[in-house]
Formats: structure tokens, C-alpha cells, sequence
């Protein structure tokens, strides 16, 4: 089956640095890759949208400046949060969509926390 | 906008009883995928069925079963002979059927303990 990593599955770093996490595709291109955010004990909210060799699509209310997405490739999509500060720790799943499956079937990642200090 | 309402927080069933979820949501399409996914303790989210709107038969797989009633907006998910590996936080979610990129719209969730 369609299997999607997340890399790193947790990170801890110190307010003001930016972070990257890492999502692959790992047997299948993913020409649409969505970013969600799950505080605890609540649901997940979309952020945004990444197609491949394009400006990703932001969720209003997400500050693009800040979550950096980048899809430069069918099987690879970064998020980097930018001058972390503590509130936005939180757990980030990716999730991927290959072209060649129907159009519903979306793979989750494992998911990363991330804890800024 | 579409709504995804899940309007139990916490569940729990006895071990091989049956229990059920409920989720209502509220949308103008009249094309649209439901879908059920589950979420263990480890994070990773599982697909457990879905629905295709336009499918009056209700969908189901082994233990899983759901009530899709489209006039009242309701898709209720039925798990039968509980385990104790379906101890997880259960989601509820919408898709558009054509257009956009597909966005996955999720309910608030419901927790689910099976007690042995």
C-alpha cells in the first residue's frame, strides 16, 4: 500500500529558530500533499494545500510568512515554521494524494510534535 | 463552508459489544465522499470506511459498519464485536467530490474506550 513518512517524527527547539519537517511519498508521486495541525485533544485542521512545482494554498488564518511549504519534487514536501515560539507546538501531519489513485484516497504520515521551548 | 459535527466527545463499550458513533455535518453539495478515520494512541491516522454520497447502500467493512442518512446529514459509524485495539480517537470527515484539491474536513473527534 501507499506509505508516507514524516521526518522528524519529534523535535524539540528553542524559541526563535526555525524548524523543518520533512514528508515523503515513499512508493508512489504525490502531486498534492495537505499539511494539518492537531493541537491536543482536538481534531486536525487543515493549514494548507502543496502542489508539486507551485505555490502552495494557505488556510485563512495561517500565516504563509511564517509556515514555509515547499513541494519542489512529486515525492517530497517541507514544512518549515520560522522563529518558532511555544505556541506553536503542536502536532503536524502531512498527508499525500497520488494522481493515478481516486481522487478521495489521501495517506497520512505519522505525524511529527514539535515542542518549542 | 462545509461542518463536520461529532457531538460525543467520549465513548466506551464493553469488549465484543456493539457500539455506535454519530456525526452529522452540513453542506450544499450534492456530491461528496464521508469517511471515518481512526486514530490510535500512536498518532498515525487509519482509514476505517467511507461513503460515496451518491451510494444509497450503506457502506460497510468486517466489523464496520455505517448509517448514512443524506436527507438528515447524518453518518453514524457502527463497530461491532468491540476489541480492545479499537481503543482511538475517532474522526469524522468530509470531502467534496470533484474540483479543488479535495480537502479533507474533519469533525472534533470521539474517544473511544473499550473496557475489557
Amino acid at each position: 500500500g501507499a506509505v508516507v513518512s514524516q521526518h522528524p517524527s519529534w523535535v524539540i527547539c528553542k524559541s526563535g529558530t526555525s524548524v523543518k519537517i520533512e514528508c515523503r511519498s515513499l512508493d508512489f508521486q504525490a502531486t498534492t500533499m495537505f499539511w494539518y495541525r492537531q493541537f491536543p485533544k482536538q481534531s486536525l485542521m487543515l493549514m494548507a494545500t502543496s502542489n508539486e512545482g507551485s505555490k502552495a494554498t494557505y488556510e485563512q488564518g495561517v500565516e504563509k510568512d511564517k509556515f514555509l511549504i515547499n513541494h519542489a519534487s512529486l515525492t517530497l514536501s517541507t514544512l518549515t515554521v520560522t522563529s518558532a515560539h511555544p505556541e506553536d507546538s503542536s502536532f503536524y501531519i502531512c498527508s499525500a494524494r497520488s494522481p493515478s489513485t481516486t481522487s478521495y484516497e489521501q495517506y497520512f504520515g505519522p505525524g511529527t510534535r514539535l515542542t518549542v521551548t | 463552508a462545509q461542518t463536520v459535527t461529532q457531538s460525543q466527545p467520549e465513548m466506551s463499550v464493553q469488549e465484543a459489544e456493539t457500539v455506535t458513533l454519530s456525526c452529522t455535518y452540513d453542506t450544499s453539495e450534492n456530491n461528496y465522499y464521508l469517511f471515518w478515520y481512526k486514530q490510535p494512541p500512536s498518532r498515525q491516522m487509519i482509514l476505517v470506511i467511507r461513503q460515496e454520497a451518491y451510494k444509497q447502500q450503506n457502506a460497510t467493512e468486517n466489523r464496520f459498519s455505517v448509517n448514512f442518512q443524506k436527507a438528515a446529514k447524518s453518518f453514524s459509524l457502527k463497530i461491532s464485536d468491540s476489541q480492545l485495539g479499537d481503543t482511538a480517537m475517532y474522526f469524522c470527515a468530509f470531502m467534496k467530490h470533484a474540483g479543488g484539491a479535495n480537502n479533507l474536513f474533519f469533525g472534533t473527534g470521539t474517544r473511544l474506550t473499550v473496557i475489557p
